[in-house]
Parts: C-alpha cells; sequence; structure tokens
C-alpha cells in the first residue's frame, strides 16, 4: 500500500476535465516536500508533467494543470483527449524516505 | 537530447542475482550539475511504481530501505552506462524496471527523463 494515496481509476468523455488526487501526511506532502507528476502509456517510458508540484516542463500541453495544498495535491486535465488515457502517479519525498510515489491513476477516456 | 535505455537478461532464477545496465545518450554520464543523479525504479506487475535507488554525482549512493543490503548501484564512466546489481531475487522482484535521471533542488527530487524499461522475470 502506497503512502501517497491516489484514486484507482478516473475516467472521462473527450473534451470533459478531469482531476487526480494524490493525499499524503504531515510526514511528506504536510512536511513541505514538492510534489511531482508522470504520466505511464503502456510500453513507454514514464513522461515528467509537473515538477515543484506546479511547473510543467516544455512540451506538455496546457489542458494540463497541477495544484499542492496541505497535505495534498491534484492533477487536472481539462479538454480530455484518447491520447490522454494513460496511468498517472504522483511522487514525493518524506524525512524517512527519499523517494515515495502514489499508487497509480487509472485515466479511461470514455 | 538525453536518452536512456536499460539493458539485461529477461529472465533470473531465484536467489540469483539480477545484473541491469543503462546506457546513457545524448550527453555525457560525467556532465551536468552535481545535484543530477542516475537512479533506478521498478514496477511490479499490475502494482506502482517503486523507488530502488540513486547515485549522485559525487559517487554518494542512496537505497530504498526495503532493499538495503540486496541492492547496489554504479555508474561506469568509460562506456556512459550505469548498473543496479540486486541479489538473492526472489518472485516478489518480478518488475519491468526503469532507469531515470534525477534532479535534486531543496529536498526535492524529481525525474526526467526515463528509459522504456525493461522486464525481469523472476522463475526457476
Amino acid at each position: 500500500q502506497s503512502v501517497l494515496t491516489q484514486p484507482p481509476s478516473v475516467s472521462g468523455a473527450p473534451g470533459q476535465r478531469v482531476t487526480i488526487s494524490c493525499t499524503g501526511n504531515s510526514s511528506n506532502i504536510g512536511a513541505g516536500y514538492d510534489v511531482h507528476w508522470y504520466q505511464v502509456l503502456p510500453g513507454a517510458a514514464p513522461k515528467l508533467l509537473f515538477y515543484g508540484n506546479t511547473n510543467r516542463p516544455s512540451g506538455v500541453p496546457d489542458r494540463f494543470s497541477a495544484s499542492k495544498s496541505g497535505t495534498s495535491a491534484s492533477l487536472a486535465i481539462s479538454g480530455l483527449q484518447p491520447e490522454d488515457e494513460a496511468d498517472y502517479y504522483c511522487q514525493s519525498s518524506s524525512r524517512g524516505l527519499s523517494v515515495l510515489f502514489g499508487g497509480g491513476t487509472k485515466l479511461t477516456v470514455l | 537530447q538525453l536518452q536512456l535505455q536499460e539493458s539485461g537478461p529477461g529472465l533470473v532464477k531465484p536467489s540469483q542475482t539480477l545484473s541491469l545496465t543503462c546506457a546513457v545518450s545524448g550527453a555525457s554520464i560525467s556532465s551536468g550539475f552535481s545535484s543530477h543523479s542516475w537512479s533506478w525504479f521498478r514496477q511490479p506487475p499490475g502494482k506502482g511504481l517503486e523507488w530502488i535507488a540513486y547515485i549522485y554525482q559525487s559517487g554518494d549512493t542512496y537505497y530504498n530501505p526495503s532493499l538495503r543490503g540486496r541492492v547496489a548501484i554504479s555508474v561506469d564512466r568509460s562506456t556512459n552506462q550505469f548498473s543496479l546489481k540486486l541479489t538473492s531475487v526472489t518472485a516478489a522482484d518480478t518488475a519491468v524496471y526503469y532507469c531515470a535521471r534525477g534532479y535534486y533542488e531543496t529536498n526535492n527530487k524529481w525525474f526526467d527523463p526515463w528509459g522504456r524499461g525493461t522486464l525481469v522475470t523472476v522463475s526457476s
């Protein structure tokens, strides 16, 4: 069981907006550690979507947005497209563990 | 453009040592900032990502406590590669193994880019 909690799955129709939550605690996200997000397409290399809570690397569409508040963070995808169907992971750090991930969320585009 | 590619045997017998290599292309493994690291991760079938280890340019190494004692990471600057060794493997070590470059800033770490991963199955 992952220290960071994500919903196992979310879904939305093309064009809609979906959000994926990532909930931690006072030892990780709540302690001030940043949250980063990755997209994993089947058979492909994981792709960094956001680093430092809200920083979007070049090449990531601005349909993707991220935020952090308290002990949790969120990834939002607006204007859903079929190619957005993938697994999404949040990642942070903690006092006890250098790197920790959420359990992952499978996004289905209906 | 920096690219990483994992390689190694796809099948390892229980109790043996799993050895993987990550080839770095597009830049020297010795270049970059001292805050950059080279890292390994894995994803067991049907499960999420798990961090295994990383090594800084300085040679300092950090391991997931759950694997400490069985894992070692190293860099070979002459071949522009870094490696992972995991000893005494069991079926629980079956996973897709990924390598990635790490960034460090003010106690925060993130990873980019990643390799496409290589599946390692532990079975007799």
